[in-house]
C-alpha cells in the first residue's frame, strides 16, 4: 500500500536559518506529491505540489522536488522566518487511491526571533 | 477562490445530543471529503463524495451520518457521540474524486463532547 514517512519533530530554528523536511514515499501508481501546512488552530493550507517525476513545486520561498529515484519530496526554505513556525505535512494522492491523501505523521517547526 | 468554509467554529455537545457541521465551497468541485484529526496527529479521512454521491466511508461508527444536498454543500450530522469524537472536523474539496488534484481545507470545527 502507500505511506509517507517524514522526518520527527519539532525542528527548533532560528530566524534566517535554513529549513529543510525530509519526506520519503511508496506508492504503487503514479502519486501527485504535496505538502500541507497547518498554523495553530487553523485547517490545512495547500503550500505546494508535484504531479510528476522532477517536478519542482514552489510557493512562499518554499520548494521541493519530486525524485523518483529516490522516493522523495524533501521541503526546503531558504530563511525563515517566525511566522513560518507552524506543523507541515507531507501527502501523497495516488492515480488507484480515489483522492484518498495518505499523510505522513507531520513535523512540528518552530521558528524563534 | 480558493475557500472552503466551514460553521461552526466551535462546538460544544452533550453525549445526548444531535448537531450538525456544515461546509460550503463555490469552487466549482465535485469531490467533497471530511475528516477528523485529533491533536498532533494527520488529519484521519471519514467520508468521501464525489458527484453527489458516498463513494468511500472510512468504517466510520454510525453516530456519524453525512449529507451532500448539493455540489457545493456538505453536512455531517452529530448524535449520540461519545467523549473521545472530541476533535477538529476538517471538510476538503478537490476538482474531482479520480485522479490526483490537490484538496482545498477549510478552517475546521473544533468539537467537544461532554
Amino acid at each position: 500500500g502507500n505511506s509517507v514517512t517524514q522526518m520527527e519533530g519539532p525542528v527548533t530554528l532560528s530566524e534566517e536559518a535554513f529549513l529543510t523536511i525530509n519526506c520519503t514515499y511508496t506508492a504503487t501508481g503514479y502519486p501527485s506529491l504535496f505538502w500541507y501546512v497547518q498554523y495553530p488552530g487553523e485547517g490545512l493550507q495547500l503550500l505546494l505540489k508535484a504531479t510528476k517525476a522532477d517536478d519542482k513545486g514552489s510557493n512562499k520561498g518554499f520548494e521541493a522536488t519530486y525524485r523518483k529515484e529516490t522516493t522523495s519530496f524533501h521541503l526546503e526554505k531558504g530563511s525563515v522566518q517566525v511566522s513560518d513556525s507552524a506543523v507541515y505535512f507531507c501527502a501523497l494522492s495516488d492515480t488507484d487511491s480515489w483522492g484518498k491523501l495518505q499523510f505522513g505523521a507531520g513535523t512540528q517547526v518552530v521558528v524563534t526571533p | 477562490d480558493t475557500e472552503v468554509t466551514q460553521t461552526p467554529k466551535h462546538l460544544v455537545m452533550g453525549m445526548t445530543n444531535k448537531k450538525s457541521l456544515k461546509c460550503e465551497q463555490h469552487m466549482g468541485h465535485r469531490a467533497m471529503y471530511w475528516y477528523k484529526q485529533k491533536a498532533k496527529k494527520p488529519p484521519e479521512l471519514m467520508f468521501v463524495y464525489s458527484y453527489e454521491k458516498l463513494s468511500i466511508n472510512e468504517s466510520v461508527p454510525s453516530r456519524f451520518s453525512p449529507e451532500c444536498p448539493n455540489s457545493s454543500l456538505l453536512n455531517l450530522h452529530l448524535h449520540a457521540l461519545q467523549p473521545e469524537d472530541s476533535a477538529l472536523y476538517l471538510c476538503a474539496s478537490s476538482l474531482t474524486g479520480t485522479g490526483n488534484y490537490e484538496q482545498y481545507f477549510g478552517p475546521g470545527t473544533r468539537l467537544t463532547v461532554t
